[in-house]
């Protein structure tokens, strides 16, 4: 069973003050890993999708990472704007059209 | 440049009635999904539609039918709501390929009283 773990649940930060969300997973065998960013009372906007190991992919000011067990989604230099809940998914190879999703990390950037 | 489209946006229902829940994409996407999201659960799968005229169960399907109508509209249906399905309910669409972008809906706000 595919298993997506993110972390922290939530996190402040000062305008300007980088700092990196976690994606921890658990699949057999990795399709994709996804990165969503969901505002209040929205649904989901994609971000990233990242094929295997080693792989970047950047964005404004954010960039995803991928290992063999984790993700990580960097922000540099966040702005109040910036302020969602990012959410990380997985598909495995024996999940057909499933995504697993993780319960998402609360991101507030104060001005 | 509409993409998902789901109505309604907020809904109250006793114990026991019914509900359709309609979505319509614009995006000439061949796979639509139902997705339900609870605090501290993430999104779940209830069903999806690989193709028009395929329907298939996702991981929490019980309590729910779908029909994919036609290529554009794929609907949700509770025939004798619970409480346990209150949540917000998301319709997305993707194109077949490698990446599974879902493009999604801005949801139904569903209470079961």
């Amino acid at each position: 069973e595919d298993q997506v773990t993110q972390s922290p649940e939530a996190l402040r930060l000062q305008e300007g003050e980088s700092s990196s969300l976690n994606c921890s997973y658990t699949v057999s065998g990795l399709r994709g890993l996804f990165w969503y960013r969901q505002d209040p009372g929205k649904g989901p906007e994609f971000l990233f999708t990242l094929y295997s190991a080693g792989e970047e992919k950047e964005k404004e000011r954010l960039k995803a990472t991928l290992t063999k067990k984790e993700s990580f989604l960097h922000i540099t230099a966040p702005k109040p704007e910036d302020s969602a809940t990012y959410l990380c998914a997985v598909i495995s190879s024996g999940s057909a059209r499933q995504l697993t999703f993780g319960s998402g990390t609360q991101l507030t950037v104060l001005p | 440049n509409a993409g998902v489209t789901q109505t309604p946006k907020f809904q109250v229902l006793k114990t026991g009635q019914s509900m359709t829940l309609q979505c319509a994409q614009d995006m000439n996407h061949n796979s639509m999904y139902w997705y339900r999201q609870d605090p501290g659960m993430g999104l779940r799968l209830i069903y999806y539609s690989a193709s028009e005229g395929t329907t298939d169960k996702g991981e929490v399907p019980n309590g729910y039918n779908v029909s994919r109508l036609n290529k554009r509209e794929f609907s949700l249906r509770l025939e004798s709501a619970a409480p346990s399905q209150t949540s917000v309910y998301f319709c997305a669409s993707s194109e077949v390929g490698r990446g599974l972008t879902l493009h999604f809906g801005n949801g139904t706000r569903l209470t079961v009283t």
